[in-house]
């Protein structure tokens, strides 16, 4: 079957560095998407990779290993601002993307 | 910019109505889709449409139908009610089914029924 887990909920302080770990199993792949939900708000797009690697764009880089089926999303110098859920999704071989419940995140003072 | 407009974003409505949700995109994306999303549950695919005329059961179809009549609309229809239907309800658009393009999404549609 198709799965993705993720953590439900983690905290961290502000100005701090956190990552959000993603695994995933699909049939086939198609690349990882990262996205990010403000509470009532609709999902926006942070970020997609698709080969092995650290993809970096500005605080937030994207990490991905295919053969462990890993992703990991890092946040750096941590704002209130960043305070949200984030979204995981993998794209299978037919290009649907299967998405996980998603990360709260809390940024403490 | 993209923008996905969805019609209402709160609506309460009574058990056994029919309930129409809109959405419409305005970037000539050829994919579309709607889904619900509850606490815990992440994102649920009810039905998603390739092309007019065009539509896929997701992974939640039963108790929904959908309407795609022109490219840029997509509308989901609770042919009748229920509490359980009660949700969040995202519409989406993404550029072609063949490629691995970002989803844009739609501002939501909470959606009570009591």
């Amino acid at each position: 079957g198709q799965n993705i887990d993720q953590p439900t909920e983690m905290t961290a302080t502000e100005g701090a560095i956190v990552q959000i770990n993603c695994t995933y199993q699909t049939s086939g792949f198609n690349g990882l998407f990262w996205y990010q939900q403000h509470a009532g708000e609709a999902p926006t797009f942070l970020s997609y990779n698709v080969l092995d690697g650290l993809e970096e764009k500005g605080r937030f880089s994207s990490f991905l290993s295919r053969s462990k089926g890993y992703s990991y999303l890092l946040l750096k110098e941590l704002q209130m601002k960043d305070s949200a859920s984030y979204l995981c999704a993998a794209m299978d071989s037919n290009y649907q993307l299967i998405w996980g419940a998603g990360t709260k995140l809390i940024i403490k003072p | 910019d993209v923008k996905v407009t969805q019609s209402s974003r709160y609506l309460v409505k009574r058990t056994g109505e029919k309930v129409f949700l809109e959405c419409v995109q305005d970037m000539d994306h050829e994919n579309m889709f709607w889904y619900r999303q509850d606490p815990g549950l992440g994102l649920r695919l009810i039905y998603f449409s390739y092309d007019v005329k065009m539509k896929e059961k997701g992974d939640i179809p039963e108790g929904y139908s959908v309407s795609r009549e022109k490219k840029e609309r997509f509308s989901l229809i609770l042919e009748s009610a229920s509490t359980n239907q009660t949700s969040m309800y995202l519409c989406a658009s993404s550029l072609s089914p063949d490629r691995a393009t970002e989803a844009f999404f739609g501002q939501g549609t909470r959606l009570t029924v009591v």
